[in-house]
């Protein structure tokens, strides 16, 4: 059974790196074609889709965020990283990583949707 | 950005009643190559993170009840709980991976009536 563990500071100060890790269990986070990926969820409020790296190392960020944003894998460790840089308030949401899975039709790999998801961390940006 | 628009906000209903979910796209996600709508539904409960119930827009992730039903095509979709259980209270969110980013609809809370 796959399982996705995030971890990282809860305090993060305005101006600092957002830095969390997403650690995978249950597969190799190179085995098989997936998306893993970080959404993020301010308090009561909706999903935003941060972004993706597959297990070749192709990423795509929300354009809003890209200047700030990069997603890493560490495969020794199985291992799926999210940073934020010049974080403020705004930044402030319970950041989930989650797989996003797909299969095979006629030859060709089409990705559906996020089936696996971690439990979430909470971050929150503050002096 | 495609934009994902839910309606209601909010829903109350009986139980063993039916729950009727709107969402659209402001572009179609149909994917044309294999034909298949790239939306999804997801079910959120309190202090969880989402769990998908629907995928392409019709398809019943592994283990879910078949009291769920995806529907539409394009740009207008609906996700249909029938026979509400006390356990389908939760947050409700239509997303399209249709292109990056990908984008979710604001949510619909179900709640019971």
């Amino acid at each position: 059974q796959v399982q996705l563990q995030g971890s990282g500071p809860g305090l993060v100060k305005p101006s600092q790196t957002l830095s969390l890790t997403c650690t995978v269990s249950g597969t190799s986070i190179t085995s098989g074609l997936y998306y893993w990926t970080w959404v993020r969820q301010p308090a009561g409020q909706g999903l935003e889709w941060i972004g993706r790296i597959s297990t070749t190392g192709d990423t795509n960020y929300r354009p809003s965020l890209r200047s700030r944003v990069k997603i890493s894998v560490d495969t020794s460790k199985n291992q799926i990283s999210l940073e934020l840089s010049s974080v403020t308030a705004a930044d402030t949401a319970v950041y989930y990583c989650a797989r996003e899975t797909g299969t095979w039709i006629l030859n060709y790999h089409y990705y559906y949707a996020m089936d696996v998801w971690g439990q979430g961390t909470t971050v929150t940006v503050s002096s | 950005d495609i934009v994902m628009t839910q309606s209601p906000d909010s829903l109350a209903v009986s139980l063993g009643e039916r729950a009727t979910i709107s969402c659209k796209s402001s572009q179609s996600v149909l994917y044309n190559s294999n034909n298949k709508n790239d939306l999804a539904w997801y079910q959120q409960k309190p202090g969880q993170p989402p769990k998908l119930i629907i995928y392409w827009a019709s398809t019943r992730d592994s283990g879910v009840p078949d009291r769920f039903i995806g529907s539409g095509s394009g740009t207008d979709f609906t996700l249909t709980i029938n026979s509400l259980q006390a356990e389908d209270v939760a947050v409700y969110f239509c997303q399209q991976s249709y292109r990056t980013p990908y984008t979710f609809g604001q949510g619909t809370k179900l709640h019971i009536k």
